[in-house]
């Protein structure tokens, strides 16, 4: 099974910002990673395929990259609407396994 | 547009089993697998298995084995997760996902709202 560290697990961000969250894989996973953002209530929004693919009709703050065992998102100039929780995939191999998550909020 | 709605929050004793609905719409709900995820409070995402809406076939996390049964009616484009013996830590909210590639699977594209289990006595 691969393990995901995802870091870090909380941040507090100001409009503006970059900010980048990190997903470590415990073996080598090629791209096969994904990032998703989640909102209290709603289904979670698939962001960033393949590492370093931006899903169509997402926003162009956000960016991945990364291959192997290390990933990262990144959000450029962070915006109000960017709070949420955020975690990370691997489809390499199965079982799917998720990181910890990351909550961020804006200040 | 693809959508998966899931069936309302449900309370359970331990002991009891819950069957969840996921219901699909917006697509061809026999050309993408379906996954299940749950999430415990505080905890991250666990998956929990996979169906194909298709013929129906399975495949399910080693933890979940002999608990855990998906199925699916394609009449009404909707997929099942049961869970039966339920204790305290099956507390959590669990999520359907469409996977994103035809054929075979790979990724969650699409995801549900999620529903919450709450076991207690």
């Amino acid at each position: 099974e691969t393990t995901l560290t995802q870091s870090p697990a909380f941040m507090s961000a100001t409009p503006g910002d970059k900010v980048n969250i990190s997903c470590k894989a415990s073996q080598d996973i090629d791209d096969d990673m994904n990032w998703y953002q989640q909102k209290p209530g709603e289904a979670a929004i698939f962001i960033i395929q393949e590492a370093t693919t931006l899903v169509p009709g997402i926003s162009p703050r956000f960016s991945g990259s990364g291959y192997g065992t290390d990933f990262t998102l990144t959000i450029n100039n962070i915006e109000s609407e960017d709070a949420a929780y955020y975690f990370c995939l691997q489809h390499d191999n199965f079982p799917r396994t998720f990181g910890q998550g990351t909550k961020v909020e804006i200040k | 547009q693809v959508q998966l709605v899931q069936s309302g929050a449900e309370v359970k004793k331990p002991g009891a089993s819950v069957k969840v609905s996921c219901k699909a719409s917006g697509y061809t709900f026999t050309s993408y697998y379906m996954h299940w995820v749950r999430q415990a409070p505080g905890q991250g995402l666990e998956w929990m298995g996979i169906i194909n809406p298709s013929g129906g076939s399975t495949s399910y996390a080693q933890k979940f084995q002999g608990r855990v049964t998906m199925t699916r009616d394609t009449s009404t484009s909707t997929v099942y997760m049961e869970l039966s013996s339920l204790r305290s830590e099956d507390t959590a909210v669990y999520y359907c996902a469409r996977d994103g590639t035809v054929a075979e699977p790979s990724y969650m594209d699409v995801w549900g709202k999620g529903t919450t289990v709450t076991v207690s006595s």
